[in-house]
């Protein structure tokens, strides 16, 4: 079994700081981990995964999010928010021999001028 | 670019009333998802095909809903009777295969039933 805890439901932070969404996830099996950016009226896009490379994964728009065996954490940063990076994030969890996602609760961000 | 289409994108309906999503996924994928996704949490599974077979509908609760890829290209997604938990935002999503293969989204099909 699979399953992705986001620790925090809603994140607001002022433009031009660091944003920080934490991820918690379990998993029998290697897991590949990914997280998903949601923008209102739009399709959930990929912004990163993670599939047993590097541990530090950069993805697009300055994201990055580094896997921790021994925390079981994922967690997703970017060093300087950006008015655009309001959205709602998902962290992901799939087996590494299916493709079989599952979501976690979400995290919205806010960012304030 | 090569987008995951869905229509509608907006349905109301009564309960009771029967209603239908279609998708159209990148073309040349073999995979097709479709999810649910409630208001406030995150997506969830409902069925799996890989070409116009079903691999996965563990979370489809058959007895209202129905998933069909007759020509492993197109998707209808069906609800009959529609019931008011059943609103919610009904995302298609596609793979060039299964495993490791990136999915994509559509902007997905929001449900609310009165």
């Amino acid at each position: 079994a699979q399953s992705v805890t986001q620790l925090d439901s809603h994140v607001s932070v002022s433009e031009g700081t660091p944003v920080l969404l934490r991820c918690n996830y379990s998993s029998s099996y290697s897991p590949s981990l990914f997280w998903y950016v949601q923008h209102p009226n739009k399709g959930l896009q990929l912004l990163l995964k993670y599939t047993s490379a590097a541990t530090l994964v950069k993805g697009i728009n300055g994201f990055e999010a580094e896997f921790k065996k021994s925390e079981t954490s994922f967690h997703l940063t970017k060093p300087s928010a950006h008015m655009s990076d309001a959205a709602e994030y998902f962290c992901v969890v799939s087996q590494a021999a299916g493709n079989k996602l599952t979501f976690g609760g979400g995290t919205r961000v806010l960012v304030k001028p | 670019e090569a987008e995951v289409a869905q229509s509608p994108r907006y349905k109301i309906t009564e309960k009771s009333q029967a209603v239908a999503f279609w998708c159209d996924p990148i073309s040349g994928h073999a995979t097709l998802y479709w999810y649910r996704q409630i208001l406030g949490q995150g997506p969830e599974l409902l069925v799996q095909f890989q070409d116009e077979s079903v691999v996965d509908d563990s979370q489809l609760p058959k007895d209202r809903f129905s998933a069909e890829r007759l020509k492993g290209v197109d998707s209808t997604l069906k609800i009959q009777p529609a019931e008011l938990g059943d609103s919610a935002m009904y995302l298609c999503a596609s793979s060039f295969a299964g495993g490791a293969y990136e999915q994509y989204f559509g902007p997905g099909t929001r449900l609310t039933v009165t």
